[in-house]
């Protein structure tokens, strides 16, 4: 069965310092992988989402960026990260190849930039 | 106007209580979604549709493709179905979903 696997689970960072979250998936070859926020209070805005290694598109410009090194490996990074950069964040896999399927979602990140 | 929008935001209801949460979006779609995201924030996904009906247990999702409409139903509602259900859809055409803002549901005892 297919798994996804996201962390770490809760992350306090200051302002200005790096930040990795790192996504696997697991029992599925070349899924689609996504990465998404939601700030308090408001809906999910999609940061990322990737077809494939090394093809990464970007919805939301800002200080983020995404990384797909392995097939199913998918990591969210900052140089420097900003106060606004708090909220939580999901990972997200659909099989890939095909027009529609399901999201599966990680259990999430929820990141405080102090 | 977002292009999906929920009602009701916010909904409380009594255990067992027959619960509808509506969604309509204003764009023609491939398929739209309900997910349910829990307290703690994990979001799994209850439904996938582009037409008609689809049954799982004691929820309910339909779809109206020329109203651009859909519901999602609960019968005999439980205090373990209190949650944030989300309506997300995606475009003809399109590679990502549009999510709506979410609808609150509480269930009490």
């Amino acid at each position: 069965s297919q798994t996804i696997h996201q962390w770490p689970a809760t992350l306090v960072q200051p302002v200005g310092s790096p930040l990795s979250l790192e996504c696997t998936v697991e029992g599925t070859s070349n899924p689609n992988l996504y990465w998404y926020r939601q700030a308090a209070g408001r809906g999910l805005q999609l940061l990322f989402y990737s077809v494939g290694i090394g093809q990464i598109s970007s919805e939301v410009p800002q200080n983020l960026s995404a990384s797909r090194p392995q097939d199913r490996q998918f990591i969210l990074s900052s140089k420097k990260l900003l106060l606004s950069d708090s909220g939580f964040y999901l990972c997200a896999w659909s099989t890939g190849g095909y027009y529609n399927s399901p999201l599966h979602f990680g259990n999430g990140t929820r990141l405080t930039v102090t | 106007k977002n292009e999906v929008e929920q009602s009701p935001q916010n909904l409380t209801a009594q255990e067992g209580e027959f619960i509808t949460i509506n969604c309509s979006y204003s764009v023609g779609i491939s398929a739209l979604h309900w997910l349910q995201q829990h307290p703690g924030g994990g979001i799994v996904s209850l439904f996938m549709l582009s037409s008609g009906k689809k049954k799982h247990g004691r929820l309910i999702a339909t779809i109206n493709i020329q109203e651009k409409h859909s519901s999602l139903h609960i019968t005999a509602s439980h205090p373990r179905d209190s949650a944030v259900y989300i309506c997300a859809v995606r475009g003809q055409g399109a590679q990502k979903l549009v999510f709506g803002q979410g609808t609150r549901l509480t269930i009490n005892p």
